[in-house]
């Protein structure tokens, strides 16, 4: 079945590490983004990627990073510079070609704990 | 400052009546709005969609209406189904897609049996 998967699901780590992110796609699509979701508040853009090899900064990229070396995967990495790391993480993936607008495919969320 | 916002964070219904969440913006530069669902501990699904060239969009139980003027959209239920119950984004887009996806906080739809 194609989809998105991220992993894990939950995720648990002491105040001060690196902890990276898994999100992987194979829909084919060129698109792949990174949300955050805080109680009481819509997803806020943290990175998005439009082709491989290259990726932009959202809203609320300071403390994160991502790389995109491959179409199927766009992980995100919360450093240890990133304040309030704890919060729900959505991966999504979209694709341009065929209409001007497409809607976001979303993965099923990794839930970031930091103790 | 929110450029899509939902005022109401919660939204009760009787299984069977019509739900109406609402969605406001600021941006006039938005041209294509989205609705998403989402359950706990879940990924948001895409729901339905309206470019701004229509002021209405039906698929099903599903309707999405867009007031330009009042920069206002609404999305309709009917009839609401306990299944229903769940959170709602209402999200915009402005020319290029993806980086100009703008979400809503959310309206949690409770759809009472």
């Amino acid at each position: 079945d194609g989809g998105i998967t991220q992993s894990p699901k939950y995720l648990f780590r002491k105040e001060g590490q690196n902890v990276t992110l898994s999100c992987e796609q194979n829909l084919n699509h060129d698109a792949m983004y990174w949300y955050r979701q805080d109680p009481g508040q819509g997803l806020r853009l943290i990175y998005y990627s439009q082709i491989v090899n290259d990726f932009q900064k959202g809203d609320i990229a300071e403390g994160y990073s991502v790389s995109r070396e491959k179409k199927e995967s766009f992980p995100l990495t919360v450093t240890s510079a990133q304040k309030n790391p704890t919060a729900f993480y959505l991966c999504a993936s979209s694709t341009p070609r065929l209409a001007p607008h497409n809607e976001q495919f979303f993965g099923p969320g990794t839930r970031l704990t930091v103790l | 400052d929110q450029q899509v916002k939902q005022n109401s964070p919660s939204l009760s219904v009787q299984e069977g009546r019509i739900s109406i969440l609402n969605c406001d913006y600021t941006n006039s530069m938005f041209d294509y709005f989205l609705w998403y669902k989402k359950y706990p501990a879940e990924g948001p699904t895409f729901l339905i969609s309206i470019s701004s060239i229509k002021d209405k969009n039906e698929d099903g139980r599903f309707t999405v209406f867009l007031n330009k003027s009042a920069k206002h959209l609404s999305l309709h239920i009917v009839p609401s189904q306990p299944g229903d119950s769940a959170v709602y984004f209402c999200a915009a887009s402005a020319g290029n897609y993806g980086q100009n996806f703008v979400f809503g906080p959310g309206t949690r739809l409770s759809v009472l049996p």
